[in-house]
C-alpha cells in the first residue's frame, strides 16, 4: 500500500532562517506531488503542484519554492522566511491527473515563526 | 473560476443527533466531488467522494449525493459521536486548462459533537 511521510512535524523558526519540509511517498511511482499551506482559521492555499521531477508548478507566488529531486520525494524551502510563513503546511500526493483520482495527504508540518 | 460554498461554522451539536453540512460548487466542466475531514492536529483524510452526476459516497455512516441539478454535494450523518467532532472539507477536482486536476477545497466546517 500505499504511504506518505513528512517531516518535521513540528518546528520554531526565526525570521529570517531558511526552511526545508521533506515529504516522501512509498508504494508507488511517478505520482503527482502537491503542497498546500493552512492557515490558522483559514482554508487550504495550493502552493506547488508537481507532475514528475523538476516538472513544478508555482500557484502562488511567494517567498517559497519547491523541489523535486526524485521521483517520490517532494521539498519545499525557503532562504529567508517571514512571519506570515506560519501555518500547516501539507504535502500531498495522487496518482495521474483524472478527476476522480483521490489526493492523499500526509500529516502535516506545524511551522511557527518567531 | 471553479468555487466551492460551505456553510460556515461551527456547527454545534449533541450526541446522536443528525447532522448536515451544505456544500455548494460552481466548476467548468464535469467535477468530481470530495469531502476530506481533519481532526484535530492532524493532516486531511479523504472521508467520500462522487465521480459523476447522481453518484452517492459513503463511508463511516456519513453520505453525500452529487446533485448536479443543484450544483450541491451536502454532506449528512444520521446519528453524530463525539469521534465526529472535526473539520470538514468539500473540494472538487476537474480537468480545465487553468486547473489540471488540482483540489478546489471549500473554507472548511467545523464541528462540535457534545457528549
Amino acid at each position: 500500500s500505499q504511504t506518505i511521510h513528512q517531516w518535521p512535524a513540528t518546528l520554531v523558526q526565526p525570521v529570517g532562517s531558511p526552511l526545508s519540509l521533506e515529504c516522501t511517498v512509498e508504494g508507488t511511482s511517478n505520482p503527482n506531488l502537491y503542497w498546500y499551506r493552512q492557515a490558522a482559521g483559514r482554508g487550504l492555499q495550493l502552493l506547488f503542484y508537481s507532475i514528475g521531477i523538476d516538472q513544478i508548478s508555482s500557484e502562488v507566488p511567494q517567498n517559497l519554492s519547491a523541489s523535486r529531486p526524485q521521483d517520490r520525494q517532494f521539498i519545499l524551502s525557503s532562504k529567508k522566511l517571514l512571519l506570515s510563513d506560519s501555518g500547516f503546511y501539507l504535502c500531498a500526493w495522487s496518482l495521474g491527473q483524472g478527476t476522480g483520482n483521490t489526493i492523499y495527504f500526509g500529516e502535516g508540518s506545524w511551522l511557527t515563526v518567531v | 473560476g471553479n468555487s466551492v460554498t460551505q456553510m460556515e461554522g461551527p456547527v454545534t451539536l449533541s450526541e446522536e443527533a443528525f447532522l448536515t453540512i451544505n456544500c455548494t460548487y460552481t466548476a467548468t466542466g464535469y467535477p468530481s466531488l470530495f469531502w476530506y475531514v481533519q481532526y484535530p492536529g492532524e493532516g486531511l483524510q479523504l472521508l467520500l467522494k462522487a465521480t459523476k452526476a447522481d453518484d452517492k459516497g459513503s463511508n463511516k455512516g456519513f453520505e453525500a449525493t452529487y446533485r448536479k441539478e443543484t450544483t450541491s454535494f451536502h454532506l449528512e450523518k444520521g446519528s453524530v459521536q463525539v469521534s465526529d467532532s472535526a473539520v470538514y472539507f468539500c473540494a472538487l477536482r476537474t480537468m480545465t486548462t487553468d486547473s489540471w486536476g488540482k483540489l478546489q477545497f471549500g473554507a472548511g466546517t467545523q464541528v462540535v459533537v457534545t457528549p
